[in-house]
Parts: structure tokens; sequence; C-alpha cells
């Protein structure tokens, strides 16, 4: 199974500021035709995940901008800047690109 | 608009079985696959695997294949998630998610098992 390394673990963050979560995987996603199927997700205190960036830099509709996300092959980053109250929670990294699909083991965005 | 609801919670004991709905409105069932994650308490996401929505098709990963059952009622715009045998292992809350990219997910449905 492809692993998804998530760093870092816990992230304290003061309202306004910038942070920057990495997600690099055990191999590369860049699957046989040619896309790379590596997204993110947000999981806030008590609800279900939702996505928040697709194929690696696609931002899901009614995202803000704030958010934004990089990366090729096995390294992948989300930024977030001007952090705001409701981006608190757990940032969860997915790869589609092989079977089994596989999540980052998950970083906690927390106030400083 | 787009929305998964999924069955209440549930408290069962080992060796039980519990069946898990998930009923998708706002969008045309069939046209979307099904994804099934776990979460365990205080811990992360798990893929469990998919059933593609227009052929009943379901595929498993590794560590859901045998005591877990995905299936439809396509008439009803549902998926179900079946588990047999509980295991004290098995306590999470299940999601049901929605296409490729996971796009939508339901509210989870949380499982106990508990003697």
């Amino acid at each position: 199974d492809v692993v998804m390394t998530q760093t870092p673990v816990s992230l304290p963050v003061s309202l306004g500021g910038q942070a920057s979560i990495s997600c690099r995987s055990s191999q590369s996603l860049v699957h046989s035709n040619g896309n790379t199927y590596l997204h993110w997700y947000l999981q806030k205190p008590g609800q279900s995940p939702q996505l928040l960036i697709y194929r690696v830099s696609n931002r899901f509709s009614g995202v803000p901008d704030r958010f934004s996300g990089s990366g090729s092959g096995t390294d992948f980053t989300l930024k977030i800047s001007r952090v705001e109250p409701e981006d608190l929670g757990d940032y969860y990294c997915l790869q589609s690109t092989h079977f089994p699909w596989t999540f980052g083991g998950g970083t906690k965005l927390e106030l400083k | 608009q787009i929305q998964l609801v999924q069955s209440g919670p549930e408290l069962k004991k080992p060796g039980e079985s519990v069946k898990i709905s998930c009923k998708a409105s706002g969008y045309t069932f069939t046209d979307y696959a099904m994804h099934w994650v776990k979460q365990a308490p205080g811990k992360g996401l798990k893929w469990m695997g998919w059933i593609n929505t227009y052929t009943g098709k379901p595929t498993y990963a590794d560590d859901f294949k045998g005591r877990f059952v995905f299936s439809l009622e396509a008439s009803a715009s549902t998926a179900n998630l079946q588990i047999s045998n509980l295991k004290n292992e098995d306590t999470a809350t299940y999601f049901c998610a929605r296409g490729k990219v996971m796009d939508a997910w339901g509210q989870g449905a949380s499982v106990t098992v508990s003697s």
C-alpha cells in the first residue's frame, strides 16, 4: 500500500497567519493517464470531512482562495493564508492513484 | 442541494450484525460511485472501498474483505454497508462519500460494539 506521511502532526497557528502542511507518498502518485490523484480534506470538530482541494491544486466549489495546493510526484503541500477560526480542525491528504486509496495520518491545525 | 443522509447510531454486541444506510438526494444516484470510510474513535480516516452505483459491483480494501458488504437499493438512491460478526475493533464512525474525489460526505454513522 502507498504510505502517506503528513507533517506536522500538530500545527499551532495565529489567526491571520499562514499554515503549511506537507504530505509525502511512498511512491509516485502520477497515474498512467498522466493525472495525479492527490486530494485534501478538512474535518472540523464533530463534523464530516469536507473536500478542499482535488488533484493537487484544484480548489473545490466554495473553497476560499486562501487555500492552495501544490506539488508533484511524491511531495505535496497545502498552504492556508490568513488563517480564520473556521479553518481549525484536522487536515487529511488522500491518494487515489493506487489501490487501495490511502489517507495521510492527519494534521491538527490549532490556535497558538 | 446534494445530501447524503446516514442512519442513526447503533449499539451492538460482539458477534452481531449491523446495517448502515446512506440515502442520497440532489443528484442522479447512478452517476457517482459511493465510497465508505472508517474512523475509529480519536483516529484518522481509513478507506474501506467503494461500490459502482450503476452496476452494483463492490470493491473492498483488503482489511475489509469477508465481514463487510456494500450493497445498493438503487430505486431508493441508497447505499448500504453491512458488517457481520462484529468485533470490538469495529467500533467506529462510518462515512459514505460520493464520487471519485469524495466531494460530498454523509454525517457519519456511529457503531459501538460492546458486551
